[in-house]
């Protein structure tokens, strides 16, 4: 089946420093891999979308400056959380899926929950 | 206003009771995703819809994209079910841009 990983499940980072999440899919080619963070008491906020062979998309509010991502690959990203402040803090989601299926659902992984001190 | 609208946000209800949730949406949506997140994070894909009705168990959801909404429905709620639900639609052309909803916090009683 499909399954997508991500690492680490939870870190705590100071203030001002950086962190790199990644996100692994088994099972099938994650042609698209969205990553989404989920602050507490909120919905998911889209960060950006990421479609091999095509530049990655950031939503409002969200920037490459702020969150690089990287899709090498159909089974890989990662992404930076650069100069981590409170409001950065939350559940980090990565979803992926392969477009051009049947079932083009998306498949998330268990997060990456980040605190920030 | 919002492009998905999700009700309601907290739901209780007894064991053995039925109940269902609801996601509005502003436009025309290409499918559906419904989530249920477990107490650690992980959201577990409960059904995908492009159109029509799939049932799984005792879950069963709809998806209306002309009437724009998607219902969840539970029935014989079990202690299990507890949870937050979380409906994503996919809001651009390729299908692959999901916007959730705010959740609906499910609470079963024994």
């Amino acid at each position: 089946g499909a399954l997508v990983y991500q690492y680490p499940r939870r870190t705590i980072c100071k203030s001002g420093t950086s962190m790199r999440m990644e996100c692994q899919a088994v099972g099938f080619q994650a042609t698209s891999v969205a990553w989404y963070r989920q602050s507490p008491q909120k919905t998911f906020e889209l960060i950006a979308l990421s479609t091999v062979n095509s530049a990655i998309k950031y939503e409002q509010n969200f920037t490459q400056e702020k969150f690089p991502i990287s899709h090498p690959n159909l089974s890989f990203s990662s992404m930076t959380v650069l100069n981590a402040y409170l409001e950065d803090r939350g559940l980090y989601l990565c979803g992926a899926r392969e477009s051009g299926t049947v079932n083009s659902d998306y498949t998330f992984g268990s997060g990456t929950r980040l605190l920030v001190i | 206003g919002m492009p998905v609208e999700q009700n309601p946000p907290a739901l209780s209800l007894y064991e053995g009771a039925d109940s269902g949730l609801r996601c509005n949406f502003s436009t025309t949506m290409k499918s559906v995703q419904w989530f249920q997140q477990n107490h650690r994070g992980r959201l577990i894909t409960l059904f995908y819809l492009a159109q029509g009705t799939k049932e799984n168990g005792r879950l069963k959801s709809t998806f209306n994209s002309k009437e724009r909404y998607s219902t969840l429905h539970i029935k014989d709620a079990q202690l299990e079910d507890s949870g937050t639900y979380f409906c994503a639609a996919a809001t651009n052309s390729a299908g692959n841009k999901l916007t959730f909803g705010i959740g609906t916090r499910v609470l079963v009683r024994p």
